[in-house]
Order: structure tokens, then C-alpha cells, then sequence
């Protein structure tokens, strides 16, 4: 158990909707990171908060947002969905103070299933 | 320029037997870190192993350990005694000071143990 919680593990909706993920990261780790997943693109990196303020963005859609809030949880907000969005979302937690030698810990994702 | 490589799309190895999993990296920045995480087909990501670019001596955990040769920018990850759990998809990953820690992620071997 990576100490990672992200919620709902699976959601299934319908083109045009809108979905929020939430994710709790490890005691202690002020970083929250947002990845997708899907079978063509590998490992997708979206965007990381650092203790409630955004630290990176990467390849994140104007149609999706993210915040992270004062108990150091995380949202990730998907709008208008296309089929294209079909893929498992990760949340994942860094404590950051020792730099690079910070790892990732992940959740166990959410899979989100745009019909 | 892809900062990590894994020229390995699949592997197969023999139950019981070692197997090493690719990785190569580019970076300028001569302070970085090394990670290997683990994909089983249930989903999550499990962190495996890390290793420092400063440290002397390879890092090992358990049956994992991590074959690393900075002169040729390679982070091998060796797996010993294979098990039929060891059956995943592996991913290996850089974080590196010069872009404010961000984490690069490769594009995984599915490694698959045959009993």
C-alpha cells in the first residue's frame, strides 16, 4: 500500500460530461502529481501542485483542471469528455525535501471510461 | 530528445532464472536520480528501486537490484530468480535538478516470466 488514495476507482460517463477525481496523498508529502494513462501514450504527465500552489504543467488539456487544497488533497476536474480521455488517471505523491532522490509514490488510479 | 530509453518493448524469461530490463538516460545535470517502478495488469505502480548519481555503489533491493553505469548514461534494473509475480509491465524513470525535479518516464518493457 503506496499510502496514496485516489477515488473512485472506476468511472464510466457519457461524452460531453464532466468528472471530478480526488486523490489524498502520502502523510506527509506536500507534492501531489496528476498522470494519465492510456494504451497509445504511455505515462502522461498533466500537472503537479507543491503545497496547495501549481509547481509544473505538461501536457494538460485547457478542458481539464486540477487544484490542490489547504489539507494538502488533490482534485482533478476532466469537462466535456471525448472518448478520446478513456484512461487510467494517477494521482501521485513526492515528499520533496529530499530532492531528487524524492520517488513517486502512486495511487491506484482511477479508470475512466468515456462512452 | 527522449530523456529516458527503453529499447525493450518485451521480454521473456524462464521462471527461477535472472533477467535484466533496459534503461538509458540523458541528462547534462550531474546531479540526478534514477527510479524503476513496477505495472502489474492489475494497475498500480509500485516503486521498486532507486539510485542516485552520486552514489558509489549499485542499489539493490530484495531480488531487484540496479546495474548502474554512468559513463554509458545506463540504469539497467536486474531481476533475480524470477517469479511468476514478476510478470508487469516495468517503467524507468529520471528526475533531474536542471528541470525543477521533474520526473521523465520511459516507455516500459512488459516483461512476462514463463513457468
Amino acid at each position: 500500500d503506496s499510502g496514496v488514495t485516489q477515488t473512485p476507482k472506476h468511472l464510466i460517463t457519457a461524452t460531453g460530461q464532466r468528472v471530478t477525481l480526488r486523490c489524498s496523498p502520502r502523510s506527509g508529502d506536500l507534492s501531489v502529481y496528476w498522470y494519465q494513462q492510456s494504451l497509445d501514450q504511455g505515462l502522461q504527465f498533466l500537472i503537479q501542485y507543491y503545497n496547495g500552489e501549481e509547481r509544473a504543467k505538461g501536457n494538460i488539456l485547457e478542458r481539464f483542471s486540477a487544484q490542490q487544497f489547504p489539507d494538502l488533497h488533490s482534485e482533478l476536474n476532466l469537462s466535456s469528455l471525448e472518448l478520446g480521455d478513456s484512461a487510467l488517471y494517477f494521482c501521485a505523491s513526492s515528499v520533496e525535501a529530499q530532492g531528487i532522490s524524492s520517488p513517486l509514490h502512486f495511487g491506484n488510479g482511477t479508470r475512466l471510461t468515456v462512452t | 530528445a527522449q530523456k529516458i530509453t527503453q529499447t525493450q518493448p518485451g521480454m521473456f524469461v524462464q521462471e527461477k532464472e535472472a533477467v535484466t530490463l533496459d534503461c538509458t538516460y540523458d541528462t547534462s545535470d550531474p546531479s540526478y536520480g534514477l527510479f524503476w517502478y513496477k505495472q502489474p495488469s492489475s494497475g498500480e505502480m509500485i516503486f521498486l528501486i532507486y539510485q542516485g548519481s552520486y552514489d558509489q555503489q549499485n542499489a539493490t533491493e530484495g531480488r531487484y537490484s540496479l546495474n548502474f553505469q554512468k559513463a554509458r548514461k545506463s540504469a539497467n534494473l536486474v531481476i533475480s530468480a524470477s517469479q511468476l509475480g514478476d510478470s508487469a509491465m516495468y517503467f524507468c524513470a529520471m528526475r533531474d535538478s536542471n528541470t525543477g525535479n521533474q520526473f521523465y518516464f520511459g516507455t516500459g518493457t512488459s516483461l512476462t516470466v514463463i513457468p
